[in-house]
């Protein structure tokens, strides 16, 4: 069972579009991330939330924590090909990150 | 500023080989050091961890072990690899609950 729970699993939308992905969990996190991973390199931190019912903003994306921080949304405006890619969230428990199973990303051109 | 670095970045090894992966970081002590292995492109899976030399948790029994004999190196091995050791196996340092990740090493147990 995953801890933290990402949906939609896959998405494929044309360039311009915009969408959003979740991630949800029963547990409380004192932080969450968001990273971003392309194929055959390591995730990169997007960005970091801490406080409940807290809005970042990256350029075109756009984070949100839960007011109980338990859940977190990420969504990006006029997606690009260049966002393509895998997005994970994380959260920290004790000294353990744990991440979500990932949403696969395919922007058209 | 602080680097990590994994190798190798491609392995091929038969089934009953043993596997030893190296990471070190650079430009920070004493930090929390983590292997994850990552199947598909899908979440990672958090197999080991150590917040200090010696120490190491275990979070999923399997056919791996991990040691730390320096404060900035963290090691992954195996005596007999598996086909089911297969996977793109990740590095990671910890900082304030926020993880930077080496490039990551594709293992092809054949």
């Amino acid at each position: 069972t995953q801890l933290l729970e990402q949906s939609p699993q896959f998405l494929s939308i044309q360039e311009g579009e915009n969408l959003t992905v979740y991630c949800n969990s029963s547990s409380v996190f004192s932080s969450l991330q968001w990273y971003r991973q392309e194929p055959g390199e390591g995730p990169v931190l997007l960005v970091t939330v801490v406080t409940g019912g807290e809005v970042k903003k990256l350029k075109r994306l756009t984070f949100q924590f839960g007011d109980a921080r338990k859940d977190s949304s990420l969504h990006i405006t006029a997606a690009q090909p260049g966002d393509t890619g895998l997005y994970l969230c994380a959260g920290a428990l004790g000294n353990k990150l744990v991440f979500g199973a990932g949403t696969i990303l395919r922007v058209k051109s | 500023s602080q680097t990590i670095h994994q190798w190798p970045a491609t392995l091929v090894q038969p089934v009953g080989s043993p596997l030893s992966l190296e990471c070190t970081v650079e430009g920070t002590s004493n930090p929390n050091l983590y292997w994850y292995r990552q199947a598909a492109g899908r979440g990672l899976q958090l197999l080991f961890y150590s917040v200090g030399i010696g120490q190491i948790s275990s979070e999923v029994p399997q056919n791996l072990s991990a040691s730390r004999p320096q404060d900035r190196q963290f090691i992954l091995s195996s005596k007999k690899l598996l086909l089911s050791d297969s996977g793109f196996y990740l590095c990671a340092w910890m900082e304030n609950t926020e993880a930077f990740f080496g490039q990551g090493t594709r293992l092809t147990v054949v």
